[in-house]
């Protein structure tokens, strides 16, 4: 399996409080996505990252920020969490474009 | 990026064949199609892709159409543990359209 690890896995915490989660990788890849999982919406794409400090927001980017200030990490942050931000979060990542990405383990957050 | 439809579910016998179908009509010539799976509440499993050609490895075979309307992945002997939701994309890795995927559950 590729070496991907999300912490924390778990997190609760309250409304308008902030909340960072990372991604770290041990391949070298270039490419890192952030994802969240909803019922009845499949995986959708926050943020991804094309290289150190290289960004571009994906399809549900509003209320979430990125920061990729090395190769191996990639963090996602919630400034103000809101409830609707309730979700399993996954990160992915992958060698080069139109390759295969692959999956950490997820972090499954409640904002209460 | 193609748009994809999938069965929402799937059964299948243990030790038979599994044969997941997919349409993926507005997929353009560059573009792949990507399966992965899903068990539950782990991160979705890499599974094969391919762009024209048949394709092989050691999880699964996807045939894709002539004209690359649509493609179906092929589980030779279903086990179990291949009980997971399966997704089919059609696009490039940088806006990965996942949907609501096939559910397939192998029974015994």
């Amino acid at each position: 399996d590729a070496g991907i690890t999300q912490s924390p896995r778990h997190k609760v915490t309250e409304t308008g409080t902030p909340v960072t989660l990372r991604c770290h990788q041990t391949e070298n890849h270039r490419y890192m996505y952030w994802y969240r999982q909803d019922p009845g919406h499949g995986l959708r794409l926050i943020h991804y990252s094309y290289g150190v400090k290289d960004t571009d927001k994906g399809e549900v980017s509003d209320g979430y920020s990125v920061s990729r200030s090395k190769t191996e990490d990639f963090l996602l942050t919630l400034e103000s969490a809101t409830s609707s931000q309730t979700s399993v979060y996954f990160c992915a990542i992958s060698e080069r474009h139109q390759e295969t990405q692959y999956f950490g383990p997820g972090t499954r957050l409640l904002v209460l | 990026d193609a748009k994809t439809t999938q069965p929402t579910s799937m059964d299948c016998a243990e030790g038979r064949a599994a044969n997941l179908p997919c349409n993926h009509s507005t997929i353009s010539g560059n573009e792949y199609v990507y399966w992965y799976r899903q068990i539950h509440s782990q991160g979705p499993q890499y599974i094969i892709h391919g762009l024209k050609n048949n394709e092989t490895n050691e999880m699964a075979s996807l045939i894709i159409t002539e004209d690359r309307k649509s493609s179906t992945l092929i589980l030779p002997h279903a086990t179990l543990r291949d009980t997971a939701v399966y997704y089919c994309i059609g696009g490039n890795n940088n806006d990965m359209r996942f949907g609501a995927g096939t559910r397939l559950t192998v029974k015994p």
